[in-house]
C-alpha cells in the first residue's frame, strides 16, 4: 500500500501568515493527489485535486505544488475561516490512502 | 444537484455486523465510483473502499477480511457490510462521490 506521510500534525499560525502543509508519498502517485479541509463536526471538503488544481469555490489563496514525492498545500495569506484539519489522499491506485492529517490552529 | 445521505443503526454489539447504506440523487451508480471513507471520534480519516461504476470493488487491506461493499443501481443505492465490529470501529461513516460527500452517519460500538 502507498503511505502518505503528512506533516505538521499542528500548525499554530497567525492570521495573515504563510502557512505550507506536506506529504509525502511513499511510491510515485503522480498527480493522483487530493487535499481536504474539514472544519469540527462538518463532512470534509475538497479544496486540491490533480495535486495543483483548485476546486470548485475555494479562495485562491489556496494553491497545491508537487516537488518530486513531496506534496504542498500553502494557503498564502491565513484567514480565521482556514482554521480546520486538513488531510491529503493519493488516489493513483487502490487503496488509497489518506495523510495522518495536519489541525491548524491560531497562535 | 448530487447528493448522498448515509444511514444506518447508529448502536451495534461488539462481534455484530454493520450494514449501511448511502443513498446517492443526482447521478446514475453506473457512471461514477462511490467511496467510504470513516472517521473514529478525534481521529484522522480512513478510506475504507470504492465501488466502481463498473461495479467492481477495492477495500482498505486491513478492512478487507469482513468488509462489503455492493449496491443497487435500480435504487441508487450503496451498501455497506463490516462484520465482527469492535469498539474501535466506532466513528463516523461517510459515503463520498468526487467532492461530494454525505453528511455522516455516527456508529457507535458498545454492548
Amino acid at each position: 500500500d502507498i503511505q502518505m506521510t503528512q506533516s505538521p500534525s499542528s500548525l499554530p499560525a497567525s492570521l495573515g501568515d504563510r502557512v505550507t502543509i506536506t506529504c509525502r508519498a511513499s511510491q510515485d502517485i503522480g498527480n493522483y493527489l487530493r487535499w481536504f479541509q474539514q472544519k469540527p463536526g462538518k463532512s470534509p471538503r475538497l479544496m486540491i485535486y490533480g495535486a495543483t488544481n483548485l476546486a470548485a469555490g475555494v479562495p485562491s489563496r489556496f494553491s497545491g505544488s508537487r516537488s518530486g514525492s513531496d506534496y504542498s498545500l500553502t494557503i498564502s495569506s491565513l484567514e480565521s475561516e482556514d482554521m480546520a484539519d486538513y488531510y491529503c489522499l493519493q488516489s493513483k491506485e487502490s487503496p488509497y490512502t489518506f495523510g495522518a492529517g495536519t489541525k491548524l490552529e491560531l497562535k | 444537484q448530487v447528493q448522498l445521505k448515509e444511514s444506518g443503526p447508529g448502536l451495534v454489539q461488539p462481534s455484530q455486523t454493520l450494514s449501511l447504506t448511502c443513498t446517492v440523487s443526482g447521478f446514475s451508480l453506473t457512471s461514477y465510483n462511490v467511496h467510504w471513507v470513516r472517521q473514529p471520534p478525534g481521529k484522522g480519516l480512513e478510506w475504507m473502499g470504492v465501488i466502481w461504476s463498473g461495479g467492481n470493488t477495492d477495500y482498505n487491506s486491513a478492512l478487507k477480511p469482513r468488509l462489503s461493499i455492493s449496491r443497487d443501481t435500480s435504487k441508487s443505492q450503496v451498501f455497506l457490510t463490516m462484520n465482527s465490529l469492535q469498539t474501535e470501529d466506532t466513528g463516523i461513516y461517510y459515503c463520498n462521490r468526487n467532492s461530494a460527500w454525505g453528511q455522516g452517519t455516527l456508529v457507535t460500538v458498545s454492548s
